[in-house]
């Protein structure tokens, strides 16, 4: 699987957007992007994926540079509750079971 | 649909001692996926099954653990032997795999493991 590198920590003010960058320079062509959250004390959640085009659904937008080499997952109004480790992982999808590899994600602190 | 849920919540066991963590997946979901987390890092691949069938196993999954889903519904984790590296967090995750090849994983709570 490609890797991907993401900043170790952020911040956000409460109310504002936050935008949460990933690196992912040797994405392969079958290769989706895709985002997951983890709250403190509870399992990984599913936010968003994408391949090539800009995607956005109720919790979240995700935005692919054109080159796929990059990506952002924007939060357009963090909480408090946004507070979470956001992992970015790019992986096949071609249904053979390949598991999702987590890095170190990074860090949202939403504050008041 | 009441999540993928995972019991015990918490297990403090003494060293050498043999534990074993279940998992109920959503109801319908033909993947079952097994990770570990230990503090501040990611959760690392286990092992996965597609129905009953378990179709791969990390190498992080030495001889002592073992993992079954008899009747491709709730899995099971059993740790032999258990040594204090094997304190962590384990994650069960579920997943249906039809048509669409847009596969979300939905995972559990965990079970944290403490081994004294």
């Amino acid at each position: 699987d490609a890797k991907t590198t993401q900043p170790t920590s952020m911040d956000c003010a409460e109310g504002r957007a936050a935008n949460l960058p990933c690196n992912h320079s040797t994405i392969s062509g079958n290769e989706y992007v895709y985002w997951y959250r983890q709250i403190h004390s509870q399992g990984p959640q599913y936010i968003i994926h994408g391949l090539k085009n800009n995607e956005t659904n109720e919790m979240a937008s995700l935005i692919i540079t054109e080159d796929r080499k990059s990506s952002t997952l924007i939060l357009p109004h963090a909480t408090l509750r946004d507070t979470a480790v956001y992992y970015c992982i790019v992986r096949p999808d071609n249904n053979a079971g390949n598991m999702l590899t987590f890095g170190g994600g990074t860090r949202l602190m939403v504050k008041p | 649909d009441t999540g993928v849920s995972q019991n015990p919540r918490h297990k403090i066991t003494k060293r050498g001692q043999n534990v074993t963590f279940r998992c109920d997946p959503i109801s319908e979901h033909n993947r079952l996926y097994w990770y570990r987390q230990t503090l501040g890092q990611g959760p690392e691949f286990l092992t996965y099954f597609q129905n009953e069938a378990q179709l791969e196993k990390s190498r992080l999954l030495s001889d002592r653990f073992s993992a079954e889903r008899p009747k491709g519904s709730f899995s099971t984790l059993e740790i032999q032997r258990t040594e204090q590296g094997d304190s962590a967090m384990y994650l069960c995750a579920s997943s249906r795999l039809g048509r669409s090849t847009n596969e979300k994983l939905f995972f559990g709570s965990g079970t944290q493991l403490s081994v004294l």
